[in-house]
């Protein structure tokens, strides 16, 4: 158990929708890390938070967004949703920015 | 951005040391080698990394070359546990590169019993 926790586990909807991913970091970690895990992509950086503030975006949709929550808890949205979208999404956490991650289990994300 | 290359598969039996090598010819020499492992139905999960030296916790040992152009995670004393996909990352930080971790394939190691 790496102390990181997301939620949902699964998650199935449909084309067009809107859903929004949650993450626990580890106690103290200040900073989060949002990845996506699809079957003919592999595991991508989405973007990272530190602290509140957004620091590195990676392969990251405009139809995407996050943030991070004062008590550093963090969500991600994603809207317009597509078949595509369909993957694992995981969130990651580190004491400081660009320390050691540590992952969590992953949100299922299936649209139909 | 400096890339790995890492075999598709490996396959090892139970209780056998599992050497797993990574090459990084392209690595720069602020480059830091990670290697994070996903085992089934799992997120990903820190195994080791390092600069220069070689360097053991209690999950691995990690092996790199005098001029840092490949390394090896040795596992030593492989379980069933130990199946998983391993990834060999290069970073300019101790926690990965500013744009998060690179993931490339990785490597299946497989276990027999």
């Amino acid at each position: 158990d790496s102390g990181v926790t997301q939620t949902p586990k699964h998650l199935i909807t449909a084309t067009g929708q809107r859903v929004t991913l949650r993450c626990s970091p580890r106690s103290g970690d200040l900073s989060v890390y949002w990845y996506q895990q699809s079957l003919d992509q592999g595991l991508q950086f989405l973007i990272q938070y530190y602290n509140g503030e957004e620091r590195a975006k990676g392969n990251i949709l405009e139809r995407f967004s996050a943030q991070q929550f004062p008590d550093l808890h963090s969500e991600l949205n994603l809207s317009s949703l597509e078949l595509g979208d369909s993957a694992l999404y995981f969130c990651a956490s580190s004491s400081l920015s660009l320390d050691t991650q540590y992952f969590g289990p992953g949100t299922r994300l299936t649209v139909l | 951005d400096a890339k790995t290359t890492q075999p598709n598969s490996m396959e090892s039996n139970e209780e056998e040391p599992v050497h797993l090598p990574c090459n990084h010819s392209t690595i720069s020499g602020t480059d830091y080698i990670h290697w994070y492992r996903q085992l089934p139905s799992q997120g990903p999960e820190y195994v080791i990394h390092g600069l220069t030296s070689n360097v053991n916790n209690r999950m691995a040992s990690l092996a790199i070359a005098e001029d840092r152009k490949s390394s090896t995670l040795i596992l030593h004393r492989a379980t069933l546990r130990d199946a998983a996909v391993y990834y060999c990352i290069l970073g300019e930080y101790s926690g990965g590169g500013a744009d998060g971790l690179t993931f490339g394939k990785g490597t299946h190691l497989i276990i027999q019993p």
